[in-house]
């Protein structure tokens, strides 16, 4: 079993529509990463959180360290948004676990 | 705004080649990462370095491979010998802080061996 589940795998919207992108773990977590990759592979740091809610701009990513799990909400999206989104968690060593990561394309 | 730094972009080699990729961290930064994307699958782990030395890697991250911080900016990654299954997007990264801070992300460096 994965220790990072993230669904859906893949997700296509219209511009304007609101997204909810999901994260689920299986091991404790110190931190847990919404990461972004563009088209051309490039890597962005979105959010890094360990409690609570995260808001900058559009984006906002939620937490419930009890649950083990965390979404990642986009508003009012646009094509611009279109990547892949990954979650990764860190544990209680220097690694982080990465999910499978979900392509968002946001369609005109 | 500070960022992490790859060179090459892309290198193409021949199997049993030694490659090495660098990277700049953010000044500042103490912790600082080695990751690699084979094409469509997950981002692995590589190694994370702290004051010189290795702190964790990974299975993937055997014999083969090392890393050092020659000069108090660069930090490298050697395959001293490379087999096909290395090609790779191996992503640098940098943190001010372990478990959780902020990471920063290179642009990465496609490593294509034939």
């Amino acid at each position: 079993k994965n220790e990072v589940e993230q669904s859906p795998q893949n997700l296509t919207a219209q511009e304007g529509e609101f997204i909810t992108i999901n994260c689920s773990y299986s091991v404790g977590i110190s931190a847990l990463h919404w990461l972004q990759q563009h088209p051309g592979g490039g890597i962005v740091s979105l959010f890094m959180l360990s409690s609570g809610k995260k808001k900058h701009g559009r984006l906002i990513a939620t937490i419930n360290i009890q649950e083990k799990h965390s979404s990642l909400h986009i508003t009012a999206s646009h094509p611009r948004d279109s990547a892949v989104y990954i979650c990764a968690v860190s544990g209680s060593n220097y690694q982080l676990i990465w999910g499978a990561g979900t392509k968002l394309i946001i369609k005109p | 705004e500070p960022e992490v730094t790859q060179t090459p972009s892309h290198q193409v080699t021949q199997m049993g080649q030694e490659v090495i990729l660098r990277c700049v961290p953010i000044s500042n930064h103490l912790y600082f990462y080695w990751y690699r994307q084979i094409l469509g699958q997950k981002v692995e782990f590589l190694v994370s370095f702290y004051n010189n030395e290795i702190s964790e890697k990974s299975e993937i991250f055997d014999d083969q491979f090392s890393v050092e911080r020659p000069d108090g900016s660069n930090f490298t990654l050697k395959i001293r010998s490379t087999k096909l299954e290395d090609s790779a997007m191996y992503f640098c990264a940098s943190s001010e802080v372990i478990l959780t801070g902020e990471l920063f992300f290179g642009e990465g460096s496609r490593l294509t061996v034939l």
